[in-house]
């Protein structure tokens, strides 16, 4: 079956900086998303990675190991404001997405 | 990124009553949209898939003569749910997409349905 595997929740300080690993088993691989989601609210989007590497895009990064079917969201100069639920999703042969079950991230001031 | 807009975000039903949500793309055309369910703490789950102009494509234990999805075109897809059940109070969430020219789905705001 399809897997995605990422912790429950986290927490982590204002100013500092938080990882938020996931992996997965999927049927296929078309690329591996990452969105935040606020309690009571659709997702948004943060993050695309099809190829090996990391991309950074202001102060959020995220990486991806196709081979160890594993990829990290890295968050940095945390902001009180970044408390949210954060989605892993990967594209499969289909093109579906298949969701994580989120990672809850608490920041403490 | 492109605009979906879904209406309404909330609406309290009683139960037996059906309940219809809207979907649209604003700004592209969307040859694909998926309704999603979110019951709380829990992760979206895809119920159904819907390409224009065709049958949607229900995942395993979505009963589709209860939520009839219908996309006659390619900017709106419409979910009806059918004589509502207080178990069916979730929050349920459409994405758009267009395979050949976006990488990511863009999802609406999601509607807060209650039946009671």
């Amino acid at each position: 079956g399809q897997n995605i595997d990422q912790p429950t929740e986290m927490t982590a300080t204002e100013g500092a900086i938080v990882q938020i690993n996931c992996t997965y088993q999927t049927s296929g691989f078309n690329g591996l998303f990452w969105y935040q989601q606020h309690a009571g609210e659709a997702p948004t989007f943060l993050s695309y990675n099809v190829l090996d590497g990391l991309e950074e895009k202001g102060r959020f990064s995220s990486f991806l190991s196709r081979s160890k079917g594993y990829s990290y969201l890295l968050l940095k100069e945390l902001q009180m404001k970044d408390s949210a639920s954060y989605l892993c999703a990967v594209k499969d042969s289909n093109y579906q997405l298949i969701w994580g079950a989120g990672t809850k991230l608490i920041i403490k001031p | 990124g492109a605009v979906v807009s879904q209406h309404p975000s909330w609406v309290i039903c009683k139960s037996g009553t059906s309940v219809k949500i809207e979907c649209r793309s604003l700004d592209f055309q969307a040859t694909t949209m998926f309704w999603y369910r979110q019951f709380p703490k829990q992760s979206l789950m895809l119920m159904a898939t819907s390409n224009e102009g065709s049958k949607a494509t229900y995942e395993q234990g979505v009963e589709k003569d209860k939520f009839l999805i219908n996309h006659a075109s390619l900017t709106l897809s419409t979910l009806t749910v059918t004589s509502a059940h207080p178990e069916d109070s979730s929050f349920y969430i459409c994405s758009a997409a267009n395979p050949g020219y976006n990488t990511e789905a863009f999802f609406g705001q999601g509607t807060r349905l209650t039946v009671v």
